[in-house]
């Protein structure tokens, strides 16, 4: 079965762009969550979605969105990117049963994203 | 901020049992430890969890106490793959709006030659 796909792999942009970031979970997974990392900061939870619809969020900016596809796939943009919007951004993919789950997450390598 | 607190770093033998431990004393009833680890520049790998009951698969072994208030990952013979930051989370099992996967800083194990 294939991975997390994440793509690109590495981004450079300039202060004030926007940029799209994109996840294919494995097949049959219908949760997406995504994560800023950053060597000062660690692993920062950013949202999830499940079903299209967004069930949960973390303490991020509103410049920061997302969005899930009918098929799970799921994109991740960012506006009016700031210096230190620079990190290591990961998306992570989870079957999500209806009524229960604890099921782990599988991470995709994430994308690199250099703000300069 | 982080519901696990975990060493900063550890270092193991080649060959040597790790045993890393995982503080999680403010745990729910109905949260899951998971263990992950991150090899750098790649994605975390899942490794490992458990509920109440102590769990062994392929790759390591959990130890978790009778009050769920710690924990203990084991990987019974560390090979220099090993090295990795590994992190302890907590997860409920019935995710609803409000909850969050938080990450803290996790273990940085080295695996010495």
């Amino acid at each position: 079965k294939a991975g997390v796909t994440q793509t690109p792999r590495y981004l450079i942009k300039t202060r004030g762009q926007q940029v799209t970031l994109s996840c294919s979970p494995i097949s049959g997974h219908r949760s997406v969550s995504w994560y800023q990392q950053t060597p000062g900061q660690g692993l920062q939870f950013l949202f999830e979605y499940f079903s299209e619809t967004q069930r949960n969020k973390g303490n991020f900016p509103g410049r920061f969105s997302g969005r899930q596809f009918s098929n799970s796939r799921s994109e991740m943009n960012v506006s009016t990117l700031e210096l230190g919007d620079s990190a290591l951004y990961l998306c992570a993919s989870s079957p999500r049963y209806d009524s229960s789950y604890n099921s782990p997450l599988h991470f995709g390598n994430g994308t690199r994203l250099t703000v300069t | 901020d982080a519901k696990t607190t975990q060493p900063t770093s550890m270092d193991c033998a080649e060959g040597r049992a790790a045993n890393l431990p995982c503080n999680h004393s403010t745990i729910s009833g109905n949260e899951y430890v998971y263990w992950y680890r991150q090899i750098h520049s790649q994605g975390p790998q899942y490794i490992i969890h458990g509920l109440k009951n102590n769990e062994t698969n392929e790759m390591a072994s959990l130890i978790i106490t009778e009050d769920r208030k710690s924990s203990t990952l084991i990987l019974p013979h560390a090979t220099l793959r090993d090295t990795a930051v590994y992190y302890c989370i907590v997860r409920v099992g019935i995710m609803n709006r409000d909850d969050k996967i938080i990450f803290g800083k996790g273990t940085r194990l080295h695996i010495l030659p």
